[in-house]
């Protein structure tokens, strides 16, 4: 079964700062790859989606990579705002129209 | 505009009471699905529907039913035989050709037990 890990768990990071956000799975047989937001008690939002033959998408401040033959993606954020503290989960989609998420990383941008 | 809605927002549950929480998508989308999130924890499927009229189990099924009558509508009842009931719930729906979009969310049910 697909295992979809992200690290780190919580990140903490002064405003204005770059930041990484890691996403890594077990098995290298997606179509694609989705990024999410989730603010408290709300629901998901879309972020970016990478296909499986795509190896980065960009939208605005964000930037998401995709290398699937190593089971990795990262979400680049440049110049981090206090408006980016939220969870970030990942999401990959495979054989089945199954999805398997991350359990996320919450991220605080300190003002 | 094209999303999902879930209703109600708030939903609170006595004890041994069924409750049905409503999931409508106007996408065209062919495939929809419940998730279960607790506090500080992952999603967690529940149910999901390739097509009309057939669903299939996911992780934690016990004590939950669906049915899929249209392609918009996916509504989730939760039963008196789910012990731990207290969650926010989100429905999803996605095309059914890989090569789509990928997952759309709905602004999630709150329910709680009292």
């Amino acid at each position: 079964k697909q295992e979809v890990t992200q690290i780190p768990a919580a990140l903490s990071v002064p405003e204005g700062e770059n930041l990484v956000l890691n996403c890594s799975f077990t098995d290298s047989a997606i179509y694609n790859l989705q990024w999410f937001r989730q603010d408290p008690g709300k629901g998901l939002t879309s972020l970016l989606l990478i296909q499986s033959s795509q190896r980065e998408q960009t939208s605005g401040r964000l930037n998401a990579s995709l290398d699937k033959s190593s089971g990795r993606s990262t979400l680049y954020i440049a110049a981090s705002q206090p408006g980016d503290s939220a969870t970030y989960l990942c999401a990959v989609r495979g054989p089945g129209n199954q999805f398997y998420f991350g359990t996320g990383t919450s991220l605080t941008v300190i003002p | 505009d094209g999303g999902i809605t879930q209703s109600p927002k708030y939903l609170f549950r006595k004890e041994g009471q069924n409750v049905t929480l409503s999931c409508e998508q106007n996408l065209n989308h062919d495939a929809m699905y419940w998730y279960r999130q607790d506090p500080g924890q992952g999603l967690r499927l529940i149910y999901y529907s390739q097509i009309v009229n057939d669903f299939q189990k996911g992780d934690i099924a016990e004590g939950y039913s669906v049915s899929r009558e249209k392609k918009e509508s996916f509504p989730l009842t939760v039963t008196s035989a789910q012990k731990n009931p207290t969650a926010f719930y989100l429905c999803a729906s996605s095309t059914s050709d890989p090569r789509g979009y990928g997952y759309t969310f709905g602004s999630g049910t709150r329910l709680t037990v009292v």
